[in-house]
């Protein structure tokens, strides 16, 4: 079954600090992968993408993403947090034959920011 | 701002009520979603509408009822609600076309609150 994990369920870091989001994915071929941010009683907005290409892609808000095909994984990372950050994060993941338009959602991770 | 708009923000409603939740794009999108999210846990597909003909129904119960007028609005009909249906209800848009590659755009979502 098709299936985006992230294991950590909820991080805290301080204000400044670097910051690393894991997600992995278990698809039968490599999916397009996304990265959401959600601020509490807000839509989900969108951080990062990857369908092809450089395996490093950058983002909105100082994030930045790695796909490594080896290890299933679309972990993004952030080098000095910022309170603002502060923020549920949901990756995501489409089935590259695009049919059905069906996105998995992993389970998300909350971010906390300490001053 | 957000290019997907959702009306009304927040809905209050008692079980036997009938109300409705709207949404709009104006982005030449094919592919419109509604998603519910609980409290601390990811979007949980609905329904998905691709070129105005529902193309997945994740075995919602029939007190909900989309309906998709045109290529940019959106309805969920609501009837005969339970309490456990309080959420977020999220509508998204995509690109939606056969092998073109879209990412999901968010509304702010509706909060729903069955007395």
């Amino acid at each position: 079954a098709q299936s985006v994990t992230q294991p950590d369920i909820h991080i805290t870091v301080s204000e400044g600090a670097s910051l690393e989001l894991r997600c992995n994915y278990s698809y039968g071929a490599t999916p397009y992968l996304f990265w959401y941010v959600q601020s509490p009683g807000q839509g989900l907005q969108l951080l990062l993408k990857y369908f092809s290409g450089d395996t490093l892609v950058q983002g909105i808000k100082g994030f930045e993403a790695e796909f490594k095909r080896s290890q299933s994984s679309f972990n993004q990372r952030k080098p000095s947090v910022h309170w603002s950050d502060a923020a549920e994060y949901f990756c995501a993941a489409l089935n590259p034959d695009n049919y059905g338009q069906n996105f998995v959602f992993g389970p998300g991770t909350r971010l906390s920011v300490l001053p | 701002d957000t290019e997907v708009t959702q009306t009304p923000k927040h809905l209050v409603m008692g079980m036997t009520n009938k109300k409705s939740l709207k949404c709009e794009q104006h982005m030449g999108h094919r592919a419109m979603y509604w998603y519910k999210q609980k409290a601390k846990k990811p979007p949980e597909l609905m329904f998905v509408y691709s070129y105005e003909k529902l193309s997945i129904n994740e075995s919602v119960p029939s007190r909900f009822s989309p309906e998709c007028p045109n290529s940019s609005l959106l309805n969920l009909h609501l009837h005969a609600l339970q309490p456990e249906d309080s959420a977020l209800y999220l509508c998204a848009s995509s690109h939606g076309a056969t092998l073109v590659i879209g990412e999901l755009f968010f509304g702010e979502g509706s909060r729903l609150t069955v007395l």
